[in-house]
């Protein structure tokens, strides 16, 4: 079973250009999380959808970031303008489902955003 | 707000030798589940262990073993017989059980190094 696919692996930008990324879940998936992990810190969540639909974007900076669902399928997560403190690894992560029963959660590799 | 601490930001064991790495958590919920999860250089999220809260047996995985003490909030991963191929960073997680959002909450980590 082909893992989540996340690209690119490595961005590196000047502040106040836009980056996107990248997202391909686990086929047959329904949840996706968009997680952000600064240096020396744990994964913060972003976003979560259910399908197409956002679950939680209460910690996404809507003011610069956005994200979507096309399908209920891909994903991807774009900031615009960008800051020195957006540098971090950016993760996501699928699973069946949302729902009271325990579905394990699948993270990809990651992509390294650099904000010069 | 559900909140995860680990308090040692890096350990170190010697090669087949035990280690012990400590999180503790503060939620109002009563039922949850607690998750160690490894991150090593390629920053692939792996799942360790997993331990739901109404259960009393503490969770073990081969080598893994958890210490879950509910009352004091207290969820430690004990590693036996520790090989080169533990070393990596280590993340407490929480996840309430039920609810719409399935998010995990993650502490800030710990780097484990494995002594040859």
């Amino acid at each position: 079973e082909a893992g989540v696919a996340q690209s690119p692996r490595y961005k590196i930008i000047e502040k106040r250009q836009s980056v996107a990324f990248w997202c391909n879940p686990i086929s047959g998936h329904a949840t996706l999380y968009w997680y952000q992990q600064i240096l020396g810190q744990g994964p913060k969540l972003l976003i979560q959808f259910q399908n197409n639909g956002v679950v939680d974007d209460s910690q996404l900076p809507k003011d610069r970031f956005s994200a979507e669902r096309l399908k209920g399928v891909d994903s991807t997560l774009k900031i615009q303008p960008a800051k020195l403190e957006d540098s971090a690894v950016y993760l996501c992560a699928s699973s069946l489902d949302r729902t009271n029963y325990y579905w394990e959660q699948f993270f990809g590799p990651g992509t390294r955003l650099t904000v010069l | 707000a559900q909140t995860v601490t680990q308090s040692q930001p890096e350990m170190s064991v010697q090669e087949a030798e035990t280690v012990t790495l400590s999180c503790t958590y503060d939620t109002s919920e009563s039922d949850y589940y607690l998750f160690w999860y490894k991150q090593p250089p390629s920053r692939q999220m792996i799942l360790v262990i997993r331990q739901e809260a109404y259960k009393q047996q503490n969770a073990t995985e081969n080598r893994f073993s958890v210490n879950f003490q509910k009352a004091a909030k207290s969820f430690s991963l004990k590693i036996s017989d520790s090989q080169l191929g533990d070393a990596a960073m280590y993340f407490c997680a929480y996840r309430r059980r039920d609810g719409a959002n399935s998010k995990l909450t993650f502490g800030k980590g710990i780097t484990l190094s494995v002594r040859p």
